[in-house]
């Protein structure tokens, strides 16, 4: 499917386990970030990718860990899930523009992660 | 630091009522880009708008009007005759160039349309 794809859409874990949430896209865009989504705060940027193997810490990073060996995909790993991690996670993606212009993000479904 | 304030948590208004969505932001950069988006009761984000620093033009999309000010740091939002589809909940974000764009999104205002 073309797009921007989540993967769980759901998932409840326990604490102290690892959970990696997946998120794919099929735009090859440079720019993949990731955001939590709570009540009160909106999207908080955890991490950002400017390019394959190219990471960056964003809001809300502490507690977890990213990596971008390809440029389709955007792994975010939650190294050892805590109750303040329950959240909705929003993966996106975005290109650079002409003259290095910051263009929209186009966002996938979410994933609602509870930790128990 | 760039930061994006939308004061208004919650916006209730009969159909057909013009409402205003405030966004005021901040950063100390000359070149950044600021957006709307929209995040339905389905809860997919979708794009609504982007506008670059260096145009203060004025913006109408149909029933959807925005209104830049860099000299009050704001970047507000208007919709003329709301319906029950318009409520959401509206996000307004700010990309910074020399922040290697990453985007901060404010709180969000939760619009409420009723028939």
């Amino acid at each position: 499917d073309a797009g921007i794809t989540q993967s769980p859409r759901y998932k409840i874990t326990e604490t102290g386990r690892q959970v990696t949430l997946m998120c794919h896209q099929t735009w090859s865009h440079s720019y993949m970030f990731w955001y939590r989504q709570d009540l009160g705060h909106g999207l908080r940027l955890i991490y950002y990718s400017a390019a394959a193997d190219i990471t960056d810490k964003g809001e809300v990073p502490d507690g977890y860990v990213v990596s971008r060996s390809k440029t389709e995909n955007f792994p975010l790993t939650l190294e050892s899930a805590t109750r303040s991690q329950t959240s909705v996670y929003f993966c996106a993606s975005s290109e650079l523009g002409q003259g290095a212009a910051s263009y929209e993000q186009y966002f996938g479904p979410g994933t609602r992660l509870t930790v128990t | 630091a760039q930061k994006v304030t939308q004061a208004q948590t919650e916006i209730s208004v009969v159909e057909k009522e013009d409402v205003t969505l405030d966004c005021v932001y901040e950063t100390r950069d000359t070149t950044y880009y600021l957006f709307w988006y929209k995040q339905p009761p389905s809860g997919e984000l979708v794009f609504l708008i982007r506008r670059n620093s260096f145009d203060e033009q004025n913006e109408i999309s149909g029933r959807y009007s925005w209104n830049f000010q860099k000299s009050t740091s704001s970047f507000n939002f208007t919709i003329t005759a709301s319906q029950v589809v318009d409520s959401a909940v509206y996000f307004c974000a700010l990309s910074e160039a020399t922040g290697g764009f990453k985007t901060i999104f404010g709180a969000g205002t939760r619009l409420f349309v009723k028939a």
